[in-house]
């Protein structure tokens, strides 16, 4: 019973280098979700998908791209690493818009830049 | 635009007595309310949640939720907390199919429960 998995937990990046973020599904799910979460902050959207082949911003999309090729599958791209995007990284999946049913969220991945 | 509003940061509770969490919000038409709960390095996890019908319902852990519509809150409750209870929770919002808001849901900053044994 896997449901929402993200690697890797934890990763440590120099300033500039790039890296993607993994998040899979299996729970059939078409709404998938990338946050960031910082202290005392709460979670703030950075992007979404209502579909394989189809992504739209989120509060906080700046320095982020995103992908969509399957369901299952929900990449997160940093493409030049700043500082200011140290944070801890959850993704969550949900049914759809007409669903009464909550999101299902990831264990992170913990991300340091220096 | 939706919002939720969380008041409290942090709230403290001794072991064996009722806690509350407090949550209010803004959304356009009818809400879908979801609490959820964070423990350490851990995603969030789904508690309760407020469709329509009884104004409380009930959830996981022994966790139950008031809702309120003409103060537009959703406080969670607990009649007798645990240690084991401690951690961040974080109110959400989205607005109900067909009402003409955002089906994204928006969620609080978080509050931390502390309960002391």
């Amino acid at each position: 019973n896997a449901g929402v998995t993200q690697t890797p937990k934890f990763r440590i990046l120099k300033i500039g280098q790039s890296m993607t973020l993994q998040c899979t599904q299996d729970m059939n799910h078409n709404y998938m979700y990338w946050y960031r979460q910082d202290p005392g902050m709460g979670l703030k959207l950075i992007y979404y998908s209502v579909g394989a082949g189809i992504t739209d911003k989120g509060e906080v999309p700046n320095g982020y791209n995103v992908s969509r090729s399957t369901t299952e599958d929900f990449p997160l791209r940093l493409e030049l690493a700043a500082p200011s995007q140290t944070s801890v990284y959850f993704c969550a999946s949900s049914s759809g818009d007409t669903s009464n049913q909550p999101q299902h969220f990831g264990d992170g991945t913990r991300l340091s830049i220096l | 635009a939706q919002s939720v509003a969380q008041p409290e940061d942090q709230v403290n509770v001794a072991e064996g007595n009722p806690l509350t969490v407090k949550c209010t919000y803004s959304v356009s038409g009818n809400p879908y309310l979801f609490w959820y709960v964070q423990y350490p390095n851990r995603g969030l996890q789904f508690l309760l949640k407020y469709i329509t019908g009884d104004n409380l319902v009930k959830g996981s852990y022994g966790f139950e939720a008031e809702f309120n519509k003409s103060q537009t809150s959703f406080h969670l409750k607990k009649p007798s907390a645990l240690v084991s209870d401690s951690a961040l929770y974080f109110c959400a919002v989205r607005a109900a199919p067909s009402s003409g808001g955002s089906y994204i849901p928006t969620f609080g900053r978080g509050t931390s429960l502390i309960v002391h044994p």
